[in-house]
């Protein structure tokens, strides 16, 4: 059975960092692209960053060019999202999520629970 | 980026009923069209990919259609587990963008 249990979320003030870890079990990790999708309180939901299988290529959304780093570690079967230089619209759940890509599609096909980051002073 | 618009936003229905549910790209997508379900406390679950195709595992009387700008997922018959709130995502081209949702409630 794929699972993906996050961690690493927490209270940090505007300006800080934080790491967030998934480990990953029940599929073979390093043929998979990983995904980091977040969800602001209320809101809906909104795309991070991936980073494929061999880690060569990450792509991450706009507003955290710069700021943000996936990274990815094979051997613990495990992802990450280094997150720098944080800001109060930062604030959300953050889903680890696999992604599955296939001749004519791509999709997330199972996600973890999801950590809570709050950036707040 | 593109631009995935839902409607409803919200809908009350009846255990029973057809639900039908409307994602809109502002451009074309092909069939990069996903559909996610949403409940609380739970993690999300795929529902549909590619458009039409159902995810392993997902009940038959979820189905979804469409191509190019326009898409819909339907559940024929409304069962109590259903209740929810749906996702649409596009994953045609970056960013990767979804619609703002759809509440199903109990009517």
């Amino acid at each position: 059975e794929v699972e993906l249990v996050e961690s690493g979320g927490g209270l940090v003030q505007p300006g800080g960092s934080l790491r967030l870890s998934c480990a990953a079990s029940g599929f073979t990790f390093y043929n998979y692209w990983m995904t980091w999708v977040r969800q602001a309180p209320g809101k809906g939901l909104q795309w991070v960053a991936n980073i494929n299988h061999n880690a060569i290529e990450q792509y991450y959304v706009d507003p955290v060019k710069g700021r943000f780093t996936i990274s990815r570690d094979d051997a613990k079967n495990s992802v990450y999202l280094q997150m720098n230089s944080l800001r109060v619209e930062d604030t959300a759940v953050y889903y680890c999520v696999r992604l599955r890509f296939g001749s004519t599609t791509n999709y997330f096909d199972y996600w973890g629970q999801g950590t809570l980051v709050t950036v707040s002073s | 980026d593109i631009q995935m618009t839902q409607s409803p936003s919200s809908l009350s229905a009846s255990v029973g009923d057809r639900v039908t549910i409307t994602c809109r790209a502002s451009q074309t997508i092909s069939r990069y069209l996903n559909w996610y379900q949403q409940k609380p406390g739970k993690a999300l679950k795929s529902l549909i990919y590619g458009g039409s195709n159902l995810q392993s595992g997902v009940p038959s009387r979820f189905s979804g259609s469409g191509s190019g700008t326009d898409f819909t997922l339907t559940i024929s018959s409304l069962e109590p587990e259903d209740f929810a709130t749906y996702y649409c995502q596009q994953s045609y081209s970056g960013p990767w963008t979804f619609g703002q949702g759809t509440r199903v409630e109990i009517k």
